[in-house]
């Protein structure tokens, strides 16, 4: 099946810094999905990618679907951001199953 | 905004107990999924519903699993006979067209 490999697995930022997501997968895709899970356990939805650009507030993600990669931008980061952000990608070959990756964990320092 | 719900939110169980987590979709869904998330792991698929039938299972799904669409607005996904590994947080998910959507989680704790 697809594989999906994300990084950094941890990542710790003061308040107020930028930074980077990636999610590399090893397949095409006909639905990639970034996802914030809070801390309570929840997974809230961020984006719904594919391809593309978009922007909501203070992130964006862009997926560059012939490349097999999406980053997640999150600026002028919050405390509020912490937690384990997930990609997770449908395969065009492999039904309409989500593939999640393994995660990148955020601590957002005051 | 539509969106999907789950009860319980946390259901503690003896092994060997029978235990239903239920679900909700957003109403004019056609496509329905399982997926679980033990602690500290990444959330792995279980199962996705079409049509009334299953369309794909992960190898995860095994007899002990079963899921039913019982009326015309409750998911459900059953687990006969309870073991320790099965605690984990499950999640209901669906989709009409691309994007899926999620609900808030069922945390299971098996004793």
């Amino acid at each position: 099946g697809i594989q999906v490999e994300q990084s950094p697995p941890d990542l710790i930022l003061q308040e107020g810094a930028n930074s980077t997501l990636r999610c590399n997968f090893s397949d095409s895709v006909n639905n990639l999905q970034w996802f914030h899970q809070n801390p309570w356990g929840q997974l809230i939805n961020l984006f719904y990618i594919p391809s593309g650009t978009k922007q909501n507030g203070r992130l964006s993600a862009t997926t560059v679907a012939t490349e097999r990669y999406s980053l997640l931008y999150i600026s002028s980061s919050q405390t509020t951001d912490s937690g384990v952000y997930f990609c997770a990608v449908g395969g065009a070959t492999s039904g309409s199953r989500l593939t999640f990756g393994e995660g990148t964990q955020l601590t957002v320092n005051p | 905004e539509p969106e999907v719900t789950q009860t319980p939110s946390h259901q503690v169980t003896q092994m060997g107990q029978e235990v239903i987590l239920r679900c909700v979709p957003i109403s004019n869904h056609l496509y329905f999924y399982w997926y679980r998330q033990i602690l500290g792991q990444k959330v792995e698929f279980l199962v996705s519903f079409y049509n009334n039938e299953i369309s794909e299972k992960s190898e995860i799904f095994d007899d002990q699993f079963s899921v039913e669409r019982p009326d015309g607005s409750n998911f459900t996904l059953k687990i006969r006979s309870t073991k320790l590994e099965d605690s984990a947080m499950y999640f209901c998910a669906s989709r009409n067209e691309g994007e899926q959507f999620f609900g808030p989680g069922t945390r299971l704790t098996v004793l």
